[in-house]
């Protein structure tokens, strides 16, 4: 079965501080990885993209990488501001089958930054 | 920049009443997509629809229906209402590619609470 499960659930960090959100797939055949930001009550706006050629993606103070052997991705988010207070979530497309590419979506981690 | 916009952010509706949720995108995106999202659970993906009146099922499409008369719009429907269909609900669009590559873009959401 497909599956796409992130750590941790919640974290809670300083403002300035760096932290680090973990995305385990078991998506097969894996076609692309997209992170994604919710803001409270908005819909979730893409971050960055990763295909199973590239390893490190950054945009701003988000980078994140792929190791498509392990099955494993990662947000690392760079002196963190009030404003990166947001639900992040994994979702990874499958290659095969229908007209639209399967995604499946982790169940999020919601980070909270702190002044 | 693209816009999807949703028809309300919040809904309050009895059980057993006809809801509609409609969702209008201005980019001439080909696909559109409904989506149901609950804590814990991710995004589930209820219908999807590639092209004016196409739909296809997602995973969750019970008790629920859809319609794509006009590109730019594409209604969710709960033909009668139930308290297990409270739910945040959101509409995405984006172009067709072979890539899958593309870019799902997400409206702000309505939080439908059923009594």
């Amino acid at each position: 079965k497909n599956q796409v499960e992130q750590s941790p659930q919640s974290l809670i960090i300083l403002e300035g501080k760096n932290c680090t959100l973990q995305c385990n797939y078991t998506v097969s055949p894996f076609s692309n990885l997209r992170w994604y930001k919710q803001d409270t009550g908005r819909g979730p706006v893409s971050l960055t993209i990763m295909t199973f050629s590239e390893n490190t993606k950054s945009n701003g103070r988000y980078t994140a990488t792929l190791d498509a052997d392990t099955k494993q991705s990662s947000l690392h988010i760079t002196a963190s501001q009030l404003s990166d207070s947001a639900s992040y979530i994994c979702v990874v497309r499958n290659a095969g089958g229908t007209s639209y590419g399967k995604l499946t979506f982790g169940q999020g981690t919601i980070l909270t930054v702190h002044p | 920049d693209v816009k999807v916009t949703q028809s309300s952010r919040y809904l309050v509706k009895r059980t057993g009443e006809k809801v509609f949720l409609e969702c209008v995108q201005d980019m001439d995106h080909e696909n559109m997509f409904w989506y149901r999202q609950d804590p814990g659970l991710g995004l589930r993906l209820i219908y999807f629809s590639y092209d004016v009146k196409m739909k296809e099922k997602g995973d969750i499409p019970e008790g629920y229906s859809v319609s794509r008369e006009k590109k730019e719009r594409f209604s969710l429907i709960l033909e009668s209402a139930s308290t297990n269909q409270t739910s945040m609900y959101l509409c995405a669009s984006n172009f067709y590619s072979g890539s899958h590559a593309e870019t799902q873009y997400f409206g702000p959401g309505t939080r439908l609470l059923v009594l």
